[in-house]
C-alpha cells in the first residue's frame, strides 16, 4: 500500500541555520510527491512538488529531490527565517487519485 | 485567484447537535475531500467524492456523512456531534484523472463540541 513517513518534530532552529526534514514513502506505481506548509491557524498550502524520479521541486528557497532509489523526498533549506516557522507535511498522490500524508513536522525558528 | 472556501472558521456546538460543514471550490475540480486534523495524528481522510452524488469512505468515516449535490460543493455532516469530534476539519479539491496535480485546501473549520 501507500504511506508516508516523515521526521518527527518539533524542530527548533536558529535563524539562518540549515534545515532538513526527512520524508520517505512507500507506494505502488510512480506517485507524485509534495510538500505542504501550514502556518498557524491556516489550511495547508502547496510548497513544492515533483512528479517523477530525479525531479527537483523548489519554492521560496526550499528544495526537495524525488529519489526513487531511496524512496525519499527530503525537504531542505539553506538558511531558515523566523517566517518559516510552520508545520510541514510530506505527501504523495497515488495512482487512484488518493493522497497520503505524513504526520507533519513542526518547525520553530528563533531569532 | 482560485479558492476553496469553507463556510465557518470556528464553530462551537453542543453534544447531540447536528452539524453542517460546507465547502465550495471555484476551480471546476472533480475530486473533493474532507480531512480531519488532530495533533500528533496528521491528516486523516473522512470521505471523498469523485463526482456529483458520488462518495467514498475514507479512513475514519464513522459518525460522519457527506453530500455532493453540485460539483462545486461538498458538505460534511455530523449527525449527532460528540466531544471526540472536536477537531480541525479541512476540505480540499483536486483535478481528476491520472494527473499529477496537487490538492488545494480551504482554511479549515475548527469545531469544538461541548
Amino acid at each position: 500500500g501507500n504511506s508516508v513517513t516523515q521526521m518527527e518534530g518539533p524542530v527548533t532552529l536558529s535563524e539562518e541555520a540549515f534545515l532538513t526534514i526527512n520524508c520517505t514513502y512507500t507506494a505502488t506505481g510512480y506517485p507524485s510527491l509534495f510538500w505542504y506548509v501550514q502556518y498557524p491557524g491556516e489550511g495547508l498550502q502547496l510548497l513544492l512538488k515533483a512528479t517523477k524520479a530525479d525531479d527537483k521541486g523548489s519554492n521560496k528557497g526550499f528544495e526537495a529531490t524525488y529519489r526513487k532509489e531511496t524512496t525519499s523526498f527530503h525537504l531542505e533549506k539553506g538558511s531558515v527565517q523566523v517566517s518559516d516557522s510552520a508545520v510541514y507535511f510530506c505527501a504523495l498522490r497515488g495512482v487512484f487519485n488518493q493522497f497520503y500524508f505524513g504526520t507533519g513536522t513542526s518547525l520553530t525558528v528563533i531569532p | 485567484d482560485v479558492k476553496v472556501t469553507q463556510s465557518s472558521r470556528y464553530l462551537v456546538k453542543r453534544t447531540g447537535e447536528k452539524v453542517f460543514l460546507e465547502c465550495v471550490q471555484d476551480m471546476d475540480h472533480e475530486n473533493m475531500f474532507w480531512y480531519r486534523q488532530d495533533p500528533g495524528l496528521g491528516l486523516r481522510l473522512i470521505y471523498f467524492s469523485y463526482d456529483v452524488k458520488m462518495k467514498e469512505k475514507g479512513d475514519i468515516p464513522e459518525g460522519y456523512s457527506v453530500s455532493r449535490e453540485k460539483k462545486e460543493r461538498f458538505s460534511l455532516i455530523l449527525e449527532s456531534a460528540s466531544t471526540n469530534q472536536t477537531s480541525m476539519y479541512l476540505c480540499a479539491s483536486s483535478l481528476a484523472g491520472m494527473g499529477t496535480g496537487e490538492l488545494f485546501f480551504g482554511e479549515g473549520s475548527r469545531l469544538t463540541v461541548l
